[in-house]
């Protein structure tokens, strides 16, 4: 039983294109978030959600926009994609703010 | 702004070694977690340590803070070739974690 899901797992699409990736946890947690991973391995995150509020946003382009329809689903949507997007994106969960959190398995976006 | 700094950045040993992996960080934190991360997968979480506590143990994993010199470290003992992965320590200060670059460890068997 997968905890933190995402799909699609790759992703290759061409600059100026818009495209998603969806994020589902089956834990019950209240609080999602969205990362990148650059080339470099750093992890930045980008957003958060608590029961469906955003309260991290961090400096990141407007073309990036995250949409929490319900706790238990966090999708992330970029509009005219650039080849600087290209990175690997993390959907993760924890119970709360303070607490461990559970990773999915990555989306790996490759912008042409 | 980047928050933890691991040390070192690459780390080769012989499978039965200690591993040793340090943890450096600027500001206050609520708490500090470390996880691993095995190649193209996601992050496993493998220790919280609370600004409070000093040492932690879970099972080969030993994790001690040091909040004086805004520092911690992650010992794995007895070390296996699946322990192969890049480990990452993440600070808490306010509600969001701010990972480090990671010291990928190598355990040959």
């Amino acid at each position: 039983d997968t905890a933190v899901s995402q799909t699609p797992k790759y992703l290759v699409t061409q600059m100026g294109n818009d495209k998603s990736i969806k994020c589902e946890q089956n834990l019950g947690h209240d609080t999602m978030y969205w990362y990148k991973q650059d080339s470099k391995k750093f992890l930045k995150i980008m957003f958060s959600y608590n029961n469906k509020e955003l309260i991290i946003n961090e400096t990141v382009p407007n073309r990036f926009s995250p949409k929490s329809p319900d706790k238990a689903h966090l999708n992330l949507h970029i509009n005219s994609l650039e080849l600087g997007d290209s990175a690997v994106y993390f959907c993760a969960s924890s119970q709360d703010r303070v607490r461990e959190q559970y990773f999915g398995p990555g989306t790996r976006l490759t912008v042409t | 702004s980047q928050q933890g700094e691991e040390d070192p950045q690459a780390l080769s040993i012989q499978e039965g070694e200690n591993a040793t992996m340090n943890c450096s960080y600027k500001t206050s934190i609520n708490n500090l977690q470390w996880y691993r991360q095995n190649s193209g997968r996601g992050l496993v979480h493998l220790i919280l340590i609370r600004s409070n506590e000093r040492e932690k143990h879970s099972g080969r994993l030993r994790v001690t803070l040091d909040t004086s010199k805004k520092s911690s470290s992650l010992l794995i003992t007895a070390s296996r070739a699946a322990d192969t992965a890049s480990y990452f320590c993440a600070t808490d200060g306010g509600g969001k974690l701010v990972f480090g670059k990671g010291t990928k460890l190598t355990v040959n068997p």
